[in-house]
């Protein structure tokens, strides 16, 4: 597919379980974008890769929040001993840098967690 | 922490009428962009519009960006109920990499 892919699209956790949030960007993307989205709220910042550097981890919660890019394509965002406050849909997006000037994200649709 | 506010929270009209939601921001940017979000998916860009741009058409939208009062408006004329959905704003800052910064959102009802 030409989109962003994100796997599982749900899930549920019981707390203190760990989970692992998967994310396949378009291809050739050099930028990846984590964000969380509480409900009725904008996606908030998580973390920012440019191909396998994390340049920018500044919105992660806690360190029970833990990302990777390994090979600059594939992302897992990872989460250990979840909280119910950790309940949110799980964003994920990239973009092609154009010379450093901007351009679109391209959003999946997301993992929904559920911690119980 | 959010970087724009999106006015209103929300807003409902009927098919045919014009919609228009209003962002403000806090810090400098180099570009803002607008993002539609349908219910349970993952957001779609619509249209960009650079710090040294006043005003950008796309179809039935048109996006103005006001830097020295820190804000831009969306407009979407002849609205459908396909349009009904949440918009966000969302701010790249000047300088450094392009961190993507959204604000709070508007949802949008348009009625048959």
């Amino acid at each position: 597919g030409a989109g962003v892919s994100q796997s599982p699209r749900y899930k549920v956790a019981k707390r203190g379980q760990d989970v692992a949030l998967r994310c396949d960007p378009i291809s050739g993307h050099v930028s990846l974008f984590w964000y969380q989205q509480a409900l009725g709220q904008g996606p908030e910042f998580l973390t920012y890769f440019q191909n396998e550097a994390q340049l920018d981890k500044s919105g992660l919660p806690s360190d029970r929040f833990f990302a990777e890019r390994p090979e600059g394509s594939v992302s897992t965002l990872k989460i250990q001993r979840t909280q119910q406050e950790d309940s949110a849909v799980y964003l994920c997006a990239s973009s092609s840098l154009d010379g450093g000037q901007s351009s679109p994200l391209h959003f999946g649709n997301g993992t929904r967690l559920t911690v119980t | 922490s959010q970087q724009g506010e999106e006015d209103p929270q929300a807003l409902s009209i009927q098919e045919g009428e014009n919609a228009t939601m209003n962002c403000s921001y806090k810090t400098s940017i180099n570009n803002l962009q607008w993002y539609r979000q349908n219910s349970g998916r993952g957001l779609v860009h619509l249209i960009l519009i650079r710090s040294n741009e006043r005003e950008k058409h796309s179809g039935r939208l048109r996006v103005t960006l006001d830097t020295s009062k820190k804000s831009s408006s969306l407009l979407i004329t002849a609205s459908r109920a396909a349009d009904t959905a949440s918009y966000f704003c969302a701010t790249g800052p000047s300088g450094g990499y392009q961190k993507v910064t959204f604000g709070t959102g508007t949802k949008l009802q348009v009625i048959p």
